[in-house]
């Protein structure tokens, strides 16, 4: 079975600029996370869905920031404009409702904002 | 509100050492709890998770966790670390909206 799908891998770009990042869940998993990883803050929730509707987007740090779920296979997560402090590691993760709270992470998007 | 508490942000060993790793976990509903490895470059995957019954409970590469209800705790044990187990621990609660709780992670230096 493929995994959580992330793309892309790398991305790299100027301050200024807009970015997606894109993730790809289980297929047949209804739960889908965002995080983000850097060294001063650590793993940290952005927001998550149930059944393609946003849960809690709490950790969302600012409007710059959005993320959508137009169906259960695929979601976005934007940034726009993009700042060098968003230089980060994002994950995606999924996870299936009723089998436990065992989460599925993707392998992540390095993205480096100059 | 929930939280995860490790106590040890960076932990050296060398090979052979035995390795207790601390987690504490506030959540007074019926917990499901877990400890997932990040090895350098690569994303988290899921060493072992509690969920009910045997409060000791096994993982892979030898890594086992003990759930002690009375002390709000899962430490993550192993009796003899290798250098492949170099990476960093994350403990995780179930959150009572279908999320996890991560602990801010323990980064593990094995020493050949």
């Amino acid at each position: 079975d493929a995994g959580v799908i992330q793309s892309p891998r790398h991305e790299v770009t100027e301050m200024g600029q807009e970015v997606t990042l894109r993730c790809k869940p289980i297929s047949g998993h209804d739960y889908l996370f965002w995080y983000r990883q850097t060294m001063m803050r650590g793993l940290e929730l952005l927001i998550y869905f149930n059944n393609n509707v946003p849960i809690d987007d709490s950790g969302m740090p600012e409007d710059r920031f959005s993320a959508k779920m137009p169906n259960a296979s695929f979601s976005t997560l934007k940034i726009q404009p993009s700042e060098p402090r968003d230089s980060a590691v994002y994950f995606c993760a999924s996870r299936l409702s009723g089998t436990g709270f065992e989460q599925f992470f993707g392998p992540g998007t390095r993205l480096t904002v100059l | 509100a929930q939280s995860v508490s490790q106590h040890n942000h960076h932990v050296i060993l060398s090979e052979a050492a035995s390795l207790e790793l601390g987690c504490n976990y506030s959540y007074g509903g019926t917990v499901n709890l877990f400890w997932y490895v990040q090895y350098p470059g690569q994303h988290l995957q899921l060493l072992l998770k509690y969920f009910s019954g045997d409060p000791l409970v096994k993982g892979i590469k030898g890594f086992e966790a003990e759930f002690i209800k009375s002390k709000f705790s899962f430490n993550l044990r192993k009796p003899s670390v290798q250098w492949s187990d170099t990476a960093e621990y994350f403990c995780a609660v179930g959150g009572s909206q279908g999320n996890l709780i991560f602990g801010k992670g323990t980064k593990l230096s094995v020493k050949p």
